[in-house]
């Protein structure tokens, strides 16, 4: 039973491109939600998706944005990248209970450095 | 002031000896995680806890709910358990989920 699968493992962008990091969710989970974890630091928040919405934001600005899909995988896109943009992102996954998410599953990480 | 404290926020002991990772939270939650990240940043999901104490093999978690602290325990360390330990709190929303919020993490080093 795969776990949560992210892609790429690394990435190298210039300040100011786009770039597209993609999340597949554990088996029978169907919220995806992401996390930055900039060096040194703990991961956090940017948003959360359950059924190919929005549901939760953090304290990211609008250049991050995200999508999920009907298979729940999802996708997180950063628009005019900063130096500051570079961080591990981290994609979790969990299955909605009463309305509440529980049981985290989270992936490797695609670690984003941007030059 | 961070709503989630961890502490110590770095640890190294010698093998063999008993590990306390603490955390603080100043929000009401609905549940507490512990996580370990190991170098190269794949986090795996230790337990999650909202009252009492939950054990899997040497690790033993706790959590007072009316004091907002909880504990990460580790008896008989070994060098494997060298890694990163985070807490999480699920926030309370009253009406849905929301996401984590992180400590800075406990950096745990175990000399053989």
């Amino acid at each position: 039973d795969a776990g949560v699968t992210q892609s790429p493992t690394h990435l190298i962008k210039t300040r100011g491109q786009q770039v597209t990091l993609r999340c597949s969710p554990k088996s029978g989970h169907d919220t995806v939600s992401w996390y930055q974890q900039a060096l040194g630091q703990g991961p956090q928040f940017i948003f959360q998706y359950y059924e190919e919405e929005e549901r939760q934001r953090g304290n990211f600005p609008d250049r991050f944005s995200g999508h999920q899909f009907p298979n729940y995988s999802s996708e997180l896109n950063v628009n005019a990248l900063l130096l500051g943009d570079s961080a591990l992102y981290l994609c979790a996954s969990s299955p909605v209970v009463s309305g509440l998410n529980y049981g985290y599953t989270f992936g490797s990480g695609t670690r984003l450095t941007v030059v | 002031k961070n709503e989630v404290e961890q502490s110590p926020q770095n640890l190294t002991a010698q093998e063999g000896e008993f590990i306390t990772i603490n955390c603080s939270y100043s929000v009401g939650i609905s549940a507490l995680h512990w996580l370990q990240q190991h170098p190269g940043g794949g986090i795996v999901s230790l337990f999650m806890l909202s009252s009492g104490k939950k054990k899997h093999g040497r690790l033993i978690a706790t959590i007072n709910i009316q004091e907002k602290h909880s504990s990460l325990h580790i008896t008989a360390s070994h060098p494997r358990d060298s890694a990163v330990y985070i807490c999480a709190v699920h926030l309370y929303s009253g009406g849905g989920a929301d996401g984590l919020t992180f400590g800075k993490g406990t950096h745990l080093i175990i000399q053989p």
